[in-house]
């Protein structure tokens, strides 16, 4: 079957770095997604690796181990906006097709 | 180019009822995927739709369908209400190009369901 394991909460300071991880166990894995989500609004898409190694985008990077099954999502320079959740997800191919499953996500509080 | 749109964003509802939610996906977009959030679960994925046809299913129980349009355009349909199904319904589109691109998921602001 498919499994997401993140964790639930985590805490950290404005201008510093968070590293949220992410270890999935899929069948026919086909990419690794991050996606933010602001209380009350709808998911938005962050990131993308299908390859092993380490994906850059401005403050956001995120690393991928397939053979470990495991990413993790680096924010840095942290600000207040960043406090959301963020949702590991993997596409899975299987007979039907593809699928994305969504991890329960992670909160990210921001203090001052 | 204007976003995943869905109709109606809040709903209330009684235990046993049924209850259609729509969502129009992003012009060009052949995927539309739907998923239940919940506080405790997590995005829960319900069903994928592509060219009118159901290509996934998620473990969900038969009172939840769904269909797809010709236009691409999305129904679900929960019949037969219990209070556990109040929660967030999100429907998603993606371009859907095959293979190993990106195909990144747009999601709409959701219907936020209540039961009662």
């Amino acid at each position: 079957g498919q499994n997401i394991d993140q964790p639930t909460e985590m805490t950290a300071t404005e201008g510093a770095i968070v590293q949220i991880n992410c270890t999935y166990q899929t069948s026919g894995f086909n990419g690794l997604f991050w996606y933010q989500q602001h209380a009350g609004e709808a998911p938005t898409f962050l990131s993308y690796n299908v390859l092993d190694g380490l994906e850059e985008k401005g403050r956001f990077s995120s690393f991928l181990s397939r053979s470990k099954g495991y990413s993790y999502l680096l924010l840095k320079e942290l600000q207040m906006k960043d406090s959301a959740s963020y949702l590991c997800a993997v596409r899975d191919l299987n007979t039907g097709g593809f699928k994305t499953i969504f991890g329960a996500g992670t909160r990210l509080f921001v203090k001052a | 180019k204007a976003g995943v749109t869905q109709t109606p964003r809040y709903l209330i509802k009684t235990r046993g009822q049924q209850v259609t939610l729509s969502c129009s996906p992003i012009s060009g977009h052949r995927s539309v995927s739907w998923y239940q959030q919940t506080p405790g679960q997590g995005l829960q994925f319900l069903f994928e739709y592509f060219s009118e046809t159901q290509r996934n299913k998620g473990n969900f129980p038969g009172r939840f369908s769904g269909r797809q349009f010709s236009n691409s355009r999305s129904e679900m349909n929960v019949s037969t209400l219990e209070l556990g199904d109040s929660a967030l319904y999100l429907c998603a589109s993606s371009l859907d190009s095959g293979g190993s691109t990106r195909n990144e998921q747009f999601f709409g602001p959701g219907t936020r369901l209540t039961v009662l």
